[in-house]
């Protein structure tokens, strides 16, 4: 069955540092893979999504994730946070009907 | 373009009561879907609706819970009898096409449940 991993809990950078958000799945084939960003009390939106080509995924709002095989993993990333970054982050995957989330990786920004 | 819409947004009730979710989707999109997210967790798919028939509900309590998509538009989402463990937020979400995992799906802001 797939799964989704997400190593890191909580993840505090200063405003303009970089960030990177980790991500390991399990699937048998290639997966469709995501990234999400939920602010308190929204919805989650989407960031980004990888089914196949490029490895290296550009989202919304600066945010980039790249895709790697070898590794099962999918990280996002972005070269200088901002404080409006800070929420939490789903990462995604999915394959035919079902989607499966990973638990979460809660960011905040330091001023 | 209006987003999903759900209501209430905030529910607190006793075990063993029951309740509902309302949601209506974005205007046009044929799939619907219901997440429950449980403090500290990513969500978990309820039930999967296309138009108005079910495509997944592998992971629905059917004790308990049960949804419906009326002319393949609003849904409701019911729990009859609620328990502790129910307290979560549970979000809807839709796509425009027959869904699939290659669909965006658009999320709706939730309800919050809290069972007492």
């Amino acid at each position: 069955a797939q799964s989704v991993t997400q190593p890191d809990i909580h993840i505090t950078v200063s405003e303009g540092a970089s960030l990177e958000l980790r991500c390991n799945y399990s699937y048998g084939a290639t997966p469709y893979l995501f990234w999400y960003v939920q602010s308190p009390g929204q919805g989650l939106q989407l960031l980004l999504k990888y089914f196949s080509g490029d490895t290296l995924v550009q989202g919304i709002k600066g945010f980039e994730a790249e895709f790697k095989r070898s590794q099962s993993s999918f990280n996002l990333r972005k070269p200088s946070v901002h404080w409006s970054d800070a929420a939490e982050y789903f990462c995604a995957v999915g394959s035919l009907n079902d989607m499966r989330f990973g638990a979460g990786t809660r960011l905040t920004v330091k001023p | 373009e209006a987003g999903v819409a759900q209501s209430p947004r905030y529910k607190i009730i006793e075990k063993r009561q029951s309740v509902a979710f309302w949601c209506n989707p974005i205007s046009g999109h044929a799939t619907l879907y219901w997440y429950q997210q449980i403090l500290g967790q990513g969500p978990k798919l309820l039930i999967q609706f296309q138009n108005n028939g079910v495509v997944d509900d592998s992971q629905l309590p059917k004790d308990r819970f049960s949804a419906e998509r009326l002319k393949g538009v609003d849904s409701t989402l019911k729990i009859q009898p609620a328990k502790l463990e129910d307290s979560a937020v549970y979000l809807c979400a839709s796509s425009p096409a027959e869904g699939g995992a290659r669909d965006t799906q658009y999320f709706g802001p939730g309800t919050r449940l809290t069972v007492l």
